[in-house]
């Protein structure tokens, strides 16, 4: 069976630091992979999703990044935090058809302060 | 481009009743999902539909999807406190690797 694992869970960053989410799937091949981010009480936004190695869409401008260096490892990058970054980032996977159904992971509740 | 339409945005039933929310579509759209978002917790796929007035049941959910494809709807028969969280639909027009996300509707049951 298919597993999703999102790491850390939490994590507190001033404002201004470098940050780090990573992403893996398990048991799948080629699976597209997609970031959201949250924020308190709102509703999902697509950040970026890839739909294989080193293929990248963006979303939405910001001063986030994404890579897959891997066919399963999806990576959420930013150089400096910004206090707006704060929210709960979610991984999710999908089988490489349009509109199929996604799998997310447990997800990443960033504070920046 | 597409716009999805989530309503309610917040819902307050009283254990054991009823609770239904709708998405709607500005255009037709190939399929749709549904997910929900237990409080701290990540979006769970519930279930997809694509054919036109599709009525699917997972024990007391009910999924229809209309005749157009522009809209559909989740019914909750007798609400249990297990059913709070966020139910969010997820319309798909049909071409793309992602999907879009509705606004969700917030469920919260009293006990």
């Amino acid at each position: 069976s298919q597993t999703i694992h999102q790491w850390p869970a939490t994590l507190v960053q001033p404002v201004g630091s470098p940050l780090s989410l990573e992403c893996t799937v398990e048991g799948t091949s080629n699976p597209n992979l997609y970031w959201y981010r949250q924020a308190a009480g709102r509703g999902l936004q697509l950040l970026f999703y890839s739909v294989g190695i080193g293929q990248i869409s963006s979303e939405v401008p910001q001063n986030l990044s994404a890579s897959r260096p891997q066919d399963r490892q999806f990576i959420l990058s930013s150089k400096k935090l910004l206090l707006s970054d704060s929210g709960f980032y979610l991984c999710a996977w999908s089988l490489a058809q349009a509109g199929g159904a996604e799998y997310f992971g447990p997800g990443t509740r960033l504070t920046v302060l | 481009g597409q716009q999805v339409m989530q309503i309610p945005q917040y819902q307050h039933v009283q254990e054991g009743e009823d609770f239904t929310t709708y998405c709607n579509s500005s255009t037709t759209l190939s399929n749709i999902q549904w997910y929900k978002q237990r409080p701290g917790g990540h979006p769970v796929f519930l279930i997809q539909l694509v054919k036109s007035g599709e009525v699917k049941k997972q024990k007391r959910l009910t999924f229809q999807f209309g005749e157009a494809k522009k809209n559909s709807s989740l019914h909750i028969t007798a609400t249990q406190t297990t059913d709070v969280g966020t139910y969010f639909c997820a319309p798909n027009s049909g071409g793309y690797q992602k999907v879009t996300f509705g606004t969700g509707t917030k469920l919260q049951v009293i006990p």
